[in-house]
């Protein structure tokens, strides 16, 4: 069984679309988080949501909302897609907050 | 913001090399974390550290704590061509809910 799963791991779309990414944990977790990996390979937390509540917003543009129905699930839906948005999002839980993440398989977003 | 420098960026050895990779800050953590990525997959977590001057040991592999708390390193030894990957420290507070990463080492080992 797929810990953290994201889906699409694919995604190409062009500028102006809108889109989004789906994101599940069967751990039981209470926590879980947006991360962008740029294409130096840094990891750059976007979000974190503890038991459905928003946590933390690291000053990402807000065509960028994040909805989680229930603790086991967090989506990220992106509005009005810019070309800088092109990275590689990491869906990731934690058992709680500020403890050990366990991240999904990502998916590689590329606007053209 | 808390940062995370982790050095060298860029590392490649010969199977069967020793080597040691660095995370350093400027600030204390209660807790900090080593992960390896490998291409098209998420960070996996190797292990916790949680007390200054703790070791932990995993088959080759050795993570220190700096007895601050503000730094530490990843050891290999014998290093092999499955090593290869990229690490990532992470680190957290008490009261801080974000776990921030380093900026990575991309270690390739050659046969």
């Amino acid at each position: 069984d797929t810990a953290v799963s994201q889906t699409p791991k694919y995604l190409v779309t062009q500028m102006g679309n809108d889109k989004s990414i789906k994101c599940e944990q069967n751990l039981g977790h209470d926590t879980m988080y947006w991360y962008k990996q740029d294409s130096k390979k840094f990891l750059k937390i976007m979000f974190s949501y503890n038991n459905k509540e928003l946590i933390i917003n690291e000053t990402v543009p807000n065509r960028f909302s994040p909805k989680s129905p229930d603790k086991a699930h967090l989506n990220l839906h992106i509005n009005s897609l810019e070309l800088g948005d092109s990275a590689v999002y990491f869906c990731a839980s934690s058992p709680k907050s500020y403890r050990e993440a366990f991240f999904g398989q990502g998916t590689r977003l590329t606007v053209v | 913001t808390q940062l995370l420098e982790q050095s060298p960026q860029f590392l490649s050895i010969q199977e069967g090399e020793n080597l040691t990779v660095y995370c350093n800050s400027s600030s204390v953590f209660s807790s900090l974390q080593w992960y390896r990525q490998e291409p098209g997959e998420g960070p996996v977590l190797l292990v916790t550290v949680v007390t200054g001057g703790e070791v932990k040991k995993l088959k080759r592999l050795t993570f220190q704590f700096g007895d601050a708390r503000k730094d530490s390193s990843l050891h290999i030894t014998a290093a092999q061509p499955g090593d290869t990957g990229l690490y990532l420290c992470a680190a957290s507070n008490f009261g801080n809910e974000k776990l921030t990463f380093g900026t990575g080492t991309r270690l390739t080992i050659i046969p």
